[in-house]
């Protein structure tokens, strides 16, 4: 069993739809999450981070921890073309340097 | 703030010959800086850790002689793959650590696609 399990998708939603990215752990040491977005043949970029349990939000985007549940997600509310790409969820446990991904969840938004 | 900058973007070389890609903060300081490697539609393969002034920790079954590191400075690490041949065709980025306050994560480079013929 991986330590982090992510849908590879792809997932397709048309534009303005909320969409739901997941990922669950294995790992309980696990304690800082991310959320990398990766467009095509480009380096991953930082969305979102968190620590504890529960949500942050920042501007469109959403970042919801359950700890308990070892399950994490990204909320997108109204969707846009350019939200198309790869998102990758990372983690990692207190005093680790290296980060734990997801194989990365491919979404298109249609217009 | 938080920028890593990656060069060349892009690089086709022949085979049998080594290819330099170097990776910068551009605005802080990295003592530690890593490198991954990613195959089409699949996920990031760390293959080293780079620490500043120290020499890099390779994660199983990468080659040291192959894959040589130096992290010669805060904010410089070089990747240099010699004696490239076309299974080394890859897509190769760099990050650095940020330390502390809300975001002690890494931060990505733009990546740099080698092509070996």
């Amino acid at each position: 069993q991986k330590e982090v399990e992510q849908d590879p998708g792809p997932l397709s939603v048309p534009e303005g739809a909320i969409v739901s990215l997941n990922c669950t752990y294995s790992n309980s040491a696990f304690q800082y999450f991310m959320w990398y977005r990766q467009y095509s043949r480009k380096g991953p970029e930082l969305l979102m981070y968190t620590y504890s349990s529960g949500n942050k939000e920042d501007g469109r985007f959403t970042a919801q921890v359950d700890k308990s549940s070892k399950y994490i997600s990204l909320f997108i509310r109204d969707s846009q073309p350019s939200d198309s790409a790869t998102y990758l969820c990372a983690m990692t446990s207190a005093g680790n340097e290296k980060l734990t991904f997801g194989t990365g969840t491919r979404l298109t938004i249609i217009p | 703030g938080a920028v890593v900058s990656q060069h060349p973007s892009w690089v086709i070389c022949k085979s049998g010959t080594s290819v330099k890609i170097e990776c910068r903060s551009l605005d802080f300081q990295a003592t530690t800086m890593f490198w991954y490697r990613q195959f089409p539609k699949q996920s990031l393969m760390l293959m080293a850790t780079s620490n500043e002034g120290s020499k890099a920790t390779y994660e199983q079954g990468v080659e040291k002689d192959k894959f040589l590191i130096n992290h010669a400075s805060l904010t410089l690490s070089t990747l240099t793959v010699t004696s490239a041949h076309p299974e080394d065709s890859s897509f190769y980025i760099c990050s650095a650590r940020v330390y502390g306050g809300a975001a002690d994560t890494q931060y990505f480079g733009p990546g740099t696609r080698l092509t070996v013929l």
